[in-house]
């Protein structure tokens, strides 16, 4: 797995835009995007998944460079139970991989 | 939307006990993992499990642990004799095929004491 680096920690206002920007320079041809959630003593969940360009759903979007070495989660218009950890990992998704997880980047939402 | 349950969502035991910890996943998954996260740490990896076997464990899964799918619908992890160092989150997920996107229970909080 990509080895991959993201900010400890952000702190933001409700409403507000939030990108959390993470940097995966050895990321492979192979290699797809995923970012993970985790609020405050639940499961990690399930946000987006790219590989290149930008992907939207109706929690975030991913925006991914020509490159690959980067990619942005957007958030938009966050709220204070955006609160949670944010995880970014890069994988081929070929094998039953397990998930290693950094220590994701820390969003705290101000009201 | 379909999800991983575990239960209980809390358990206290003593040391040297034995414990369950139960998950059912998503009814269609074929992959199956447990992790666990010691409290302000990361989550990490304890075992993966296919077609009735092991995958994959990591160096946290001694012989003091094991897992098992009894039947089609659950998928559990044993500690048989928990220490103190076992108290965290474990949290059970499961996929589709084997692929990044695993989809998490809420987590069982086990406290040995």
């Amino acid at each position: 797995l990509a080895k991959t680096t993201q900010p400890v920690s952000m702190d933001s206002y409700e409403g507000q835009e939030v990108n959390i920007t993470c940097s995966h320079n050895n990321i492979a041809t192979n290699d797809y995007i995923t970012w993970y959630q985790q609020f405050p003593s639940q499961g990690p969940r399930f946000i987006i998944q790219g590989y290149k360009t930008k992907v939207t759903n109706e929690v975030a979007s991913l925006f991914i460079p020509a490159d690959r070495k980067s990619s942005t989660l957007s958030l938009p218009r966050v709220s204070l139970s955006d609160t949670a950890v944010y995880y970014c990992l890069v994988g081929d998704g070929t094998r039953d991989d397990k998930i290693i997880f950094g220590k994701g980047t820390r969003l705290h939402i101000l009201p | 939307e379909p999800e991983v349950t575990q239960t209980p969502s809390h358990q206290v035991t003593q040391m040297g006990q034995e414990v369950i910890l139960r998950c059912v996943p998503i009814s269609n998954h074929l992959y199956f993992y447990w992790y666990r996260q010691i409290l302000g740490q990361k989550v990490e990896f304890l075992v993966s499990f296919y077609n009735n076997e092991i995958s994959e464990k990591s160096e946290i899964f001694d012989d003091q642990f094991s897992v098992e799918r009894p039947d089609g619908s659950n998928f559990t992890l044993k500690i048989r004799s928990t220490k103190l160092e076992d108290s965290a989150m474990y949290f059970c997920a499961s996929s589709a095929r084997g692929q990044e996107t695993q989809y998490f229970g809420p987590g069982t909080r086990l406290l040995v004491l």
